[in-house]
C-alpha cells in the first residue's frame, strides 16, 4: 500500500501528558498537512510543509503543539501537556504540489482522559 | 461565521433515491470547489474537483457551482448502501494555490436496501 500512513491509529492518555504521532506521507509528495477534526466536524487545517519548510501555521495551533519534517519525508506532531480538549482525531494529507489533489491518512485518534 | 456551511444531516434514503447535498460559503475568493467522502473511522478522500462556476459529472456524481450565490452542490444518482457515508465539501485558500482546505462540517448520507 502506497497511500499516506499514520501511526499509532488510536492513543488514549492522560491529561497532562505528552503524546507524538507520526504521518508518512506518499512518496516524492513534498507537501505535507495536518488537520484535527472532532466528532461531527469537519477536519481543521493546522499546519502545512513544503518539503521541510514549514510554511503556514493555524492559530488553533498553540504553543502545546509543534510540528516537525526533517528531512522534508515523514513528519511528527507533538503535543505537550495534554487537555481533555485535545481529544480529537488528528489527519495528515500529502500532495505532489500546491495544485494537486490531497491524500489523506487514516488518522490518529486521540483520547485525553 | 465559517467559510463554509453545510447543513450536517443526518440524510436517510432508499436505494436508488437521487440524493442532493449542498455548502454555501462566504469567501468569494474561492476558486476551487471539492468533495470528500469519508467512511466510518477513515480519512477522507476525494470523490470530485470543480474549477469555477458549472457542471462537472463523473459516473453518478454530478458537482454544481454557482459562485454568483456561493453555493455549490454534490448530486449522487441511483444512490447505494456502499455510498453511505459523511461526504465533506471543501474548498482551498488562496484560490489556485491549494493551500490549506476549508472544509464543511460534513453530511451523514445513509442509503439504505
Amino acid at each position: 500500500d502506497t497511500g499516506v500512513s499514520q501511526d499509532p491509529r488510536h492513543k488514549i492518555t492522560k491529561r497532562g501528558q505528552n503524546v507524538t504521532f507520526r504521518c508518512d506521507p506518499i512518496s516524492e509528495h513534498n507537501r505535507l498537512y495536518w488537520y484535527r477534526q472532532t466528532l461531527g466536524q469537519g477536519p481543521e487545517f493546522l499546519t502545512y510543509f513544503q518539503n521541510e519548510a514549514q510554511l503556514e501555521k493555524s492559530r488553533l495551533l498553540s504553543d502545546r503543539f509543534s510540528a516537525e519534517r526533517p528531512k522534508g519525508s515523514f513528519s511528527t506532531l507533538e503535543i505537550q501537556r495534554t487537555e481533555q480538549g485535545d481529544s480529537a482525531m488528528y489527519l495528515c494529507a500529502s500532495s505532489p504540489g500546491p495544485y494537486n489533489e490531497q491524500f489523506f491518512g487514516p488518522g490518529t485518534r486521540l483520547t485525553v482522559l | 461565521q465559517k467559510e463554509v456551511e453545510q447543513d450536517p444531516g443526518p440524510l436517510s434514503v432508499p436505494e436508488g433515491a437521487i440524493v442532493s447535498l449542498n455548502c454555501t460559503y462566504s469567501n468569494s475568493a474561492f476558486q476551487y470547489f471539492m468533495w470528500y467522502r469519508q467512511y466510518s473511522r477513515k480519512g477522507p478522500e476525494l470523490l470530485m474537483y470543480t474549477y469555477s462556476s458549472g457542471n462537472k459529472e463523473d459516473g453518478r456524481f454530478t458537482a454544481q457551482v454557482d459562485k454568483s450565490s456561493k453555493y455549490i452542490s454534490l448530486f449522487i444518482r441511483d444512490s447505494q448502501p456502499s455510498d453511505s457515508a459523511t461526504y465533506l465539501c471543501a474548498m482551498p485558500d488562496r484560490g489556485s494555490t491549494l493551500g490549506r482546505l476549508y472544509f464543511g462540517r460534513g453530511t451523514q448520507l445513509t442509503v439504505w436496501p
